[in-house]
């Protein structure tokens, strides 16, 4: 009964190479987030969506993009994947913009890049 | 620039003793506070919150947390800890009227329980 998915949970893939990861929600929330999760940095902020097609920048956004043409989806790509993007990823979603519910957030995927 | 500093990446505690997860943050506007925590290999899932009015606050699994304004801290707290509390707690801010739509999260604290 899980309102939001990532998949896929883990993944390994090779230096230079495109990766895709998906975010699918059931809640219809219009806010969607993607955040990468690295010992010592807490999580920081990729890319977010505010609405489909809407979409912008984070604090950690060069080597990834984003789309989101379905409410329900949000993908986060990495044009060509490097070793420093060795990370585990995670997606949130919100019902509001000032997140005073709170965000719900996926179970994550981990990402190995070799 | 807003930051949120989590005093201490490990708490070592004995079950059934009582515990204090330390969190700063820097800022001069309102700002909402909140703490997440992250089971193994789990994502993350909303502790509790401030948003306004009183400043102690009552989450899940027996934790609270006060919002000292004087002191910019959201320190979370809980009487009796059980083996089932460790995890990773992270804290987070955001201004109340900031127009973006960003959180800014501390770094983690792991909080061990010792039998």
């Amino acid at each position: 009964d899980a309102g939001i998915t990532q998949s896929p949970r883990h993944k390994v893939t090779e230096t230079g190479t495109p990766v895709t990861l998906r975010c699918h929600q059931t809640e219809n929330h219009r806010y969607m987030y993607w955040y990468r999760q690295d010992p010592g940095h807490g999580l920081r902020l990729i890319h977010y969506s505010y609405g489909v097609k809407d979409t912008d920048k984070g604090e950690v956004s060069d080597g990834y993009s984003v789309s989101r043409s379905k409410t329900e989806d949000f993908l986060l790509t990495l044009e060509s994947a490097t070793s420093s993007q060795t990370s585990v990823y995670f997606c949130a979603i919100s019902e509001s913009v000032e997140g005073d519910r709170g965000y719900t957030f996926g179970s994550g995927t981990r990402l190995t890049v070799v | 620039a807003q930051s949120v500093t989590q005093l201490d990446s490990q708490v070592p505690v004995f079950e059934e003793a009582p515990v204090e997860l330390r969190c700063n943050y820097s800022s001069s506007v309102s700002v909402y506070l909140f703490w997440y925590v992250q089971y193994p290999n789990q994502g993350l899932q909303l502790l509790l919150k401030y948003l306004s009015g009183s400043t102690l606050v009552k989450g899940i699994n027996g934790f609270e947390a006060e919002f000292n304004k004087s002191q910019t801290s959201f320190h979370l707290r809980k009487p009796s800890v059980h083996i089932s509390d460790t995890a990773e707690y992270f804290c987070a801010v955001r201004g109340a009227r900031w127009s973006n739509y960003q959180l800014i999260w501390g770094a983690g604290t792991k909080l061990i329980i010792k039998p």
